[in-house]
């Protein structure tokens, strides 16, 4: 059982370049999030999803655009990367069972860095 | 605003206990979790408190006073393998995580 798989692991871009980080999970989850961790800051939401085909803005969703095409799948794009958003990105997701804590299971996280 | 306050840094033994404190003011309270994250790797789940009170899981235990916007981790029989940031995270009135920047443990032998 893989869980939630985030790819790439690393990677680096040069100022203006695009790209995109690919989330998949195993789980069945009807909900999937994008963060963002920098040092000495808490986890802060990029944008998220309640289920396929669904999207919605987080707390810093600007520079982001996010597409949930299938269940499984959550994509985050940059358009033009930009220094600001180096940072270490992870993906979550969790049940929509009402009797759930809620608790998120994360992937192990994409390193991007941007010269 | 929302804010979750955890101290940054601490250090403890080696099989000696530790308390990692944190304090919360979000709009609304709906559940708070910690999580363990070692270094260079993804958050995973330790505990959850919805009520008032302690939470015992193995070595593991999670207090909270939701009077006081107050929750404790308490890790006992420490392990090296306990070296980690713990983060703690309240879900506010619309269900969404609030996050702490997270304790960095450091255990001594």
């Amino acid at each position: 059982n893989a869980g939630v798989t985030q790819t790439p692991k690393f990677r680096v871009l040069k100022t203006g370049q695009s790209m995109t980080l690919l989330c998949a999970q195993d789980m069945n989850h009807e909900y999937m999030y994008w963060y963002r961790q920098d040092p000495g800051m808490g986890l802060r939401l990029i944008h998220y999803s309640v289920g396929e085909g669904t999207t919605a803005k987080g707390e810093v969703p600007d520079g982001y655009n996010v597409s949930r095409l299938k269940k499984q799948n959550f994509l985050l794009g940059l358009e033009s990367a930009a220094p600001s958003q180096t940072s270490v990105y992870f993906c979550a997701s969790r049940n929509l069972d009402r009797g759930d804590t809620g608790e998120l299971f994360f992937g192990e996280g994409s390193r991007l860095t941007v010269l | 605003g929302q804010n979750i306050d955890q101290p940054t840094e601490m250090t403890a033994t080696e099989g000696a206990i530790v308390q990692i404190n944190c304090t919360y003011q979000t709009s609304g309270f709906n559940g708070l979790f910690w999580y363990q994250q070692h270094a260079g790797e993804a958050p995973t789940f330790l505990s959850y408190n919805v009520l008032d009170g302690l939470e015992e899981k193995g070595r593991f235990s999670s207090f909270l006073s939701r009077s006081k916007g107050y929750s404790y981790l308490l890790l006992k029989e420490l392990q090296m393998k306990d070296s980690a940031s713990y983060l703690c995270a309240v879900k506010d009135s619309n269900y969404q995580l609030i996050w702490g920047a997270g304790t960095k443990l450091i255990i001594k032998p």
